[in-house]
């Protein structure tokens, strides 16, 4: 079945600098990769995914890359602010209406 | 966006007995999934929840143990049975919806559940 490796599990960066994570997946099946954002003690919630169809995709200052053939995905935030401190977790799937197999997440913490 | 509710938000069950959380959509979905996550660790899928059939669980979980119902397209119910500490972590619900014009999934808040 589909395993998801997230790299770094925690990552400290200054207000204003880049944060990237990265995640990579074993099923070549999988079409749909969601990046979910969980601040403590709430659901995680949606913050961008990408499909296969597409190498990138951008909403202000978040983006995601995708790496079909090396089966590997990054979420990168620019302009990083305190409010994105959080947990993230990325996932992969066969499509949207399918089963999320979820990374093991990463704790971003920004430092004012 | 989608609404998603749980009920209960949060609850303290004794050792042996059960819960069952109750997953509410304002719209009909197909598809309705539930994860588990343990305290600080991320999310890890129960069983996928179809209207009209049995639930397909996931390796490791069992329907003894985590029975699910599915009686319409707008509800489903996951009950944890026997319980136990180990079963201490909060219960999510999951939907496919196409709130910004294509599907995606999202999340209802969650089931904090503590075993004591």
């Amino acid at each position: 079945g589909e395993n998801v490796e997230q790299h770094p599990s925690t990552l400290s960066v200054q207000e204003g600098d880049s944060a990237v994570i990265k995640c990579t997946y074993s099923d070549s099946a999988s079409n749909y990769f969601p990046w979910y954002k969980q601040e403590l003690g709430k659901r995680p919630q949606l913050i961008i995914d990408i499909r296969s169809n597409v190498g990138e995709k951008k909403d202000q200052r978040i983006a995601v890359t995708l790496n079909k053939t090396a089966k590997h995905f990054s979420l990168h935030i620019t302009e990083t602010q305190p409010e994105d401190s959080a947990v993230y977790f990325c996932a992969a799937s066969k499509d949207s209406s399918y089963k999320l197999i979820f990374g093991s997440g990463t704790r971003l913490l920004v430092r004012p | 966006s989608a609404v998603i509710s749980q009920k209960p938000s949060r609850d303290i069950c004794q050792r042996g007995t059960s819960l069952t959380i109750q997953c509410q959509v304002d719209s009909q979905v197909t598809m309705m999934f539930w994860y588990r996550q343990q305290p600080g660790q991320s999310l890890t899928l129960i069983a996928t929840a179809n209207q009209g059939s049995e639930a397909t669980y996931e390796s490791g979980f069992v329907i003894d143990k985590f029975p699910i119902s599915r009686p319409n397209l707008t509800f489903s119910t996951l009950t944890v049975s026997n319980l136990s500490p180990e079963d201490s972590s909060i219960y999510l619900c999951s939907v496919e919806r196409r709130d910004r014009g294509y599907n995606e999934q999202y999340f209802g808040p969650g089931t904090r559940l503590t075993v004591t």
